[in-house]
């Protein structure tokens, strides 16, 4: 298994600002992937974050806007760029465990609790 | 693309009676299926996976799932729920290298006691 951490838990930031989140895995993992859960609603798949590869992103996000960086396999981070109250939800990280190109577990962090005001 | 509707937003239940959650996927690929739980203010646990062989899987804190290829079905199962069972469940279909989850809707078990 991995345990993952994230940081901050949570935060209130003003709109048209950034907020940059953090991600740390216990061990070293190929694949780290970023979801999005907006109140009251199921996990959305943001990007996939690769190690030394532009992280690929999923309908409807633009790295403008969620730019993610993988410095290396135990760390991500990820900005959510120019706030707005829509983009307050819980953002969690989670990290593939597997062989090769097949990666059947994924762990999850604790989420970032976001209130754009 | 694959997708996952998950039946009950919510289920309410008594402590030691049995629960099944129910879910339902559709795909055009093979796909490996999964179960996650939330408790309050929490990330998500991994309860138990589908990935192939026997379509009965177990997972953690006595739950099990039973792959029905044929209904498209990966319902969720316990025989005898506690009040510490009280979350929110989610089904996951991946892609066939497992990434990628999709998840459903999400489904609310309440116990009562």
């Amino acid at each position: 298994s991995a345990v993952i951490s994230q940081k901050p838990s949570r935060d209130i930031c003003q709109r048209g600002t950034s907020l940059t989140i953090q991600c740390q895995v216990d061990s070293q993992v190929t694949m780290m992937f970023w979801y999005r859960q907006q109140p009251g609603q199921s996990l959305t798949l943001i990007a996939t974050a690769n190690q030394g590869s532009e992280a690929t992103y999923e309908s409807g996000f633009v790295i403008d806007k969620f730019p993610i960086s993988r410095p290396n396999l135990t760390f991500s981070t990820l900005t959510v760029s120019n706030m707005s109250p829509e983009d307050s939800s819980i953002y969690l990280c989670s990290a593939a465990l597997g062989s090769g190109r097949m990666n059947f577990e994924q762990y999850f962090g604790p989420g970032t609790r976001l209130t754009v005001t | 693309a694959q997708s996952v509707t998950q039946l009950d937003s919510q289920v309410p239940v008594f402590e030691e009676a049995p629960v099944e959650l129910r879910c339902n996927y559709s795909s055009s690929v093979s796909v490996y299926l999964f179960w996650y739980v939330q408790y309050p203010n929490q990330g998500l646990q991994l309860l138990l996976k589908y990935l192939s062989g026997s379509t009965l899987v177990k997972g953690i804190n006595g739950f099990e799932a039973e792959f029905n290829k044929s209904q498209t079905s990966f319902h969720l199962r316990k025989p005898s729920v506690h009040i510490s069972d009280t979350a929110e469940y989610f089904c996951a279909v991946s892609d066939q290298y497992g990434n990628k989850l999709v998840f459903g809707a999400g489904t609310i078990l309440r116990v009562k006691s």
